[in-house]
């Protein structure tokens, strides 16, 4: 079955250092894959999708994610977190025989003065 | 500006009662999805539509329905069968023209339902 997982529910860290948030999917075929952020009570704006070619792929905001495919990963990164980036955020993949986005559990990402 | 509208943002039901949530979008999309969040379980599909006059059950479909009579717009019932409506709801939409691919998701603000 598909699935997404990510394996940090809460992370905290200081203003300025780098982040690493991770996604791991169980997917049959090449995935779509895609990470969004929430504000709380808020909907969720995309912040990058990969569907294919470089593995690597830069979105808004400043953050970047890779996609492995022998880890069955797409980790989100980002070189110096800004406490404006506190938000929970998701990870999706897209099914692609039916159009719809199955998500992670979430990340909460908590930022320290 | 195109975009999604949600309305009401916020929703008080007494127990027995069934409330429609509205979902009106202008980006011509042809695809909408309605989403049910719960905290710590991430965002569960429960209906979701790829063209006008027709729609699917997502993975929580029981206690719900929806209708999609026009292209903008995709309304969800929570009905008193919904044993656990308390949640925040996101309707979506998608340009969904392909059905083989699935693009980027653009959401609403969602509706928070408290049943009292």
């Amino acid at each position: 079955a598909q699935s997404v997982t990510q394996p940090d529910i809460h992370i905290t860290v200081s203003e300025g250092a780098s982040l690493e948030l991770r996604c791991n999917y169980s997917y049959g075929a090449t995935p779509y894959l895609f990470w969004y952020v929430q504000s709380p009570g808020q909907g969720l704006q995309l912040l990058l999708k990969y569907f294919s070619g470089d593995t690597l792929v830069q979105g808004i905001k400043g953050f970047e994610a890779e996609f492995k495919r022998s880890q069955s990963s797409f980790n989100l990164r980002k070189p110096s977190v800004h406490w404006s980036d506190a938000a929970e955020y998701f990870c999706a993949v897209g099914a692609s025989n039916t159009g719809k986005l199955i998500f992670g559990q979430g990340t909460t990402l908590q930022v320290k003065p | 500006d195109g975009g999604i509208t949600q309305s009401p943002k916020y929703l008080f039901r007494k127990e027995g009662q069934n409330v429609t949530l509205s979902c009106e979008q202008n980006l011509n999309h042809d695809a909408m999805y309605w989403y049910r969040q719960d905290p710590g379980q991430g965002l569960r599909l429960i209906y979701y539509s790829q063209i006008v006059n027709d729609f699917q059950k997502g993975d929580i479909a029981e206690g719900y329905s929806v209708s999609r009579e026009k292209k903008e717009s995709f309304p969800l019932t929570v009905t008193s069968a919904q044993k656990n409506p308390t949640a925040f709801y996101l309707c979506a939409s998608s340009i969904g023209r392909d059905r083989r691919i699935t693009g980027e998701l653009f959401f609403g603000e969602g509706s928070r339902l408290t049943v009292l």
